[in-house]
This record gives structure tokens, C-alpha cells and sequence, in this order.
């Protein structure tokens, strides 16, 4: 099956700081992937998703996202943060030719220090 | 716009207790889905339907049992709740294909004690 590892449950940084949120899945056919946020007390949003048109997605909020096949990588990265990206990151992950299970990683908690 | 809401949005219940969780959606969608959210444990996927009259399980169905009746509605039910069952559960919606985005409802926290 079909799953997503994010390294780190907790990412500090300070603001204007870069951030980096790391994810990896398990597949030698890359999948459909995703970044979703979510902030306090609130269902989750899409950031951004993978679409094979390019290896560099751009998403809301000045995210982005880099795939690396060889790698099996998604990471998440923003040049700088700012206090209102304090939120919960999950990396999730569709199989190649299925639109019905989206697989979530764990999560990860990022806090913007001032 | 609506979206995905979710009823209710807080519930407390004893073990052994039933409720039903309703999801609608105003988007048409045909896939529909259940979570549980837990700390550390990110989203698993507790039910799934992907369309009118048909349901499947998840990762974590056990305990847990869903209706589709109409296309805008998927009910979760709990028939004997339990202390594992404590947890924030989101419903979502989405249409067919790969790169479809999965709208979220607000979610509904439920506390078994």
C-alpha cells in the first residue's frame, strides 16, 4: 500500500527564516501527491499538489514543492515564514491510477518563533 | 458556499452509547470520505464511498458503519462507543480522478468516557 513518512512531528523557526517540511513515499511509480494545511480548530485546505507538469510546484501562501523521483521526495519548503504559516503540515499521497484512498502522513506541528 | 459540513461539531459520549455523524456536501461530488485524526498519528481513513449506495472500508473501519444513501449525504455511525473512539473526525469530498482536492469539513470532536 501506498504511504507517506514526514520527518520531524515538530519544525521551529524564526520568522523570515526558511522553511522546510520533508516528505517521502513509498513507490517506485510516483504517485499523486499532495500538501495540505491546517490550521487551529479547522479542517484541512489544499496547498499545492504534484501534477507531473513540472518538478517545481508553486502554491498558495508563497509555498512550494519539489519533486524528486529519485529521491521518492515531496518536500515542502517556503523562503520565509512568517507568524501566520504557524500551522499543521500533512504530506498525502493518492496511488498512480486510483482517485479513492488519499493517504496522510502524520503530520507536522511548524511554530514561527518571533 | 457550504462545501463539506459536518453535524455536530462537539459530542460527549458514554461507552456504550450510539450516535451518527452526518457529512453533506454541495459540490456534487462522488467521492466522499471518513477520518479519524489523532495526535501523531495524522489522518487514517476510516470509510470511504465513491458514490450513491456504495461504501468501503479504510484503514480503521472496525467499529465504525456508514450509509450513502444520497449523493450529498455520508453518514458515520458508532453503535457501541468506546474510549478509542475519541478522537477528531473529518469528513471530505472530492470528484473523480487523481489530482482531485479533497474539501475538508470543520470537523466533529467526539470525547467516549
Amino acid at each position: 500500500a501506498q504511504s507517506v513518512t514526514q520527518l520531524g512531528s515538530h519544525v521551529s523557526v524564526s520568522e523570515g527564516a526558511l522553511v522546510l517540511l520533508r516528505c517521502n513515499y513509498s513507490s517506485s511509480v510516483p504517485p499523486y501527491l499532495f500538501w495540505y494545511v491546517q490550521y487551529p480548530n479547522q479542517g484541512l485546505q489544499l496547498l499545492l499538489k504534484y501534477t507531473s507538469a513540472a518538478t517545481l510546484v508553486k502554491g498558495i501562501n508563497g509555498f512550494e514543492a519539489e519533486f524528486k523521483k529519485s529521491e521518492t521526495s515531496f518536500h515542502l519548503t517556503k523562503p520565509s515564514a512568517h507568524m501566520s504559516d504557524a500551522a499543521e503540515y500533512f504530506c498525502a499521497v493518492r496511488p498512480e491510477g486510483s482517485a479513492r484512498q488519499l493517504t496522510f502522513g502524520s503530520g507536522t506541528q511548524l511554530t514561527v518563533l518571533p | 458556499n457550504a462545501g463539506v459540513t459536518q453535524t455536530p461539531k462537539f459530542r460527549v459520549l458514554k461507552t456504550g452509547q450510539s450516535m451518527t455523524l452526518l457529512c453533506a456536501q454541495d459540490m456534487n461530488h462522488e467521492y466522499m470520505y471518513w477520518y479519524r485524526q489523532d495526535p501523531g498519528m495524522g489522518l487514517r481513513l476510516i470509510h470511504y464511498s465513491v458514490g450513491e449506495g456504495t461504501t468501503a472500508k479504510g484503514e480503521v473501519p472496525d467499529g465504525y458503519n456508514v450509509s450513502r444513501l444520497k449523493k450529498q449525504n455520508f453518514l458515520l455511525g458508532l453503535e457501541s462507543a468506546a474510549p478509542s473512539q475519541t478522537s477528531v473526525y473529518f469528513c471530505a469530498s472530492s470528484t473523480t480522478g487523481g489530482l482531485a482536492e479533497a474539501f475538508f469539513g470543520q470537523g466533529t470532536r467526539l470525547t467516549v468516557v
